[in-house]
């Protein structure tokens, strides 16, 4: 089965910093891959997505991430932090019927 | 749209009493799943549904169980309920499994207690 793999459980960040979110998955092939966003007391939102063709894929509010298939890895950019990016981070694989999460990473936004 | 809805948002059980949690979308998916989301673990399936009256396991059924009568509802049944089912519970919808590259629509949560 694929999974993903999020290192940090917890990232500070400063207001109008960068701010990058890392994903590791595992599959030989090339995966399908999420990125959900949970704002406080919400449910969780989709940021963007990968299935195949440019590494780079572009989200909501000023995410990107980008797929490197030598790293197995996925990360989330953003340029410059707002204080509402103050959430939690889902990494998310599909198998078959449903989604495997990684067990996310808590942003918060000093000012 | 109103997308997923879920009730109640908050909910206190003590042990041993039972509920059921509500979820309806309005998007006319064929899909429905329950999810439940605990500190530093992500979320783990609870029970899934392809169709009106097609359901089964998740990787986290035990004292659980769903039903699904309607495209629209997949409510989410606790029997004698647990300390060790205080979680979040999300549902979630969408057009296709989660394979065929279609994204899965949440709800806003409920957030469950028991004690």
């Amino acid at each position: 089965a694929q999974s993903v793999t999020q290192p940090d459980i917890h990232i500070t960040v400063s207001e109008g910093a960068s701010l990058e979110l890392r994903c590791n998955y595992s599959y030989g092939a090339t995966p399908y891959l999420f990125w959900y966003v949970q704002s406080p007391g919400q449910g969780l939102q989709l940021l963007l997505k990968y299935f195949s063709g440019d590494t780079l894929v572009q989200g909501i509010k000023g995410f990107e991430a980008e797929f490197k298939r030598s790293q197995s890895s996925f990360n989330l950019r953003k340029p410059s932090v707002h204080w509402s990016d103050a959430a939690e981070y889902f990494c998310a694989v599909p198998n078959d019927y449903k989604l495997s999460f990684g067990a996310g990473t808590t942003v918060t936004v000093r000012a | 749209n109103a997308g997923v809805t879920q009730t109640p948002k908050f909910r206190i059980l003590k042990i041993g009493q039972s509920m059921t949690l509500q979820c309806t979308q309005d998007m006319n998916h064929n899909y429905m799943y329950w999810y439940r989301q605990d500190p530093g673990m992500g979320l783990k399936l609870i029970y899934y549904s392809v169709g009106a009256g097609i359901t089964d396991k998740g990787e986290v059924p035990n004292g659980y169980n769903v039903s699904r009568s309607t495209t629209e509802d997949f409510p989410l049944r606790l029997e004698l309920a647990a300390p060790s089912q205080t979680s979040v519970y999300f549902c979630a919808s969408s057009y296709s499994k989660a394979s065929g590259r279609h994204e899965q629509y949440f709800g806003p949560g409920t957030r469950l207690t028991v004690t």
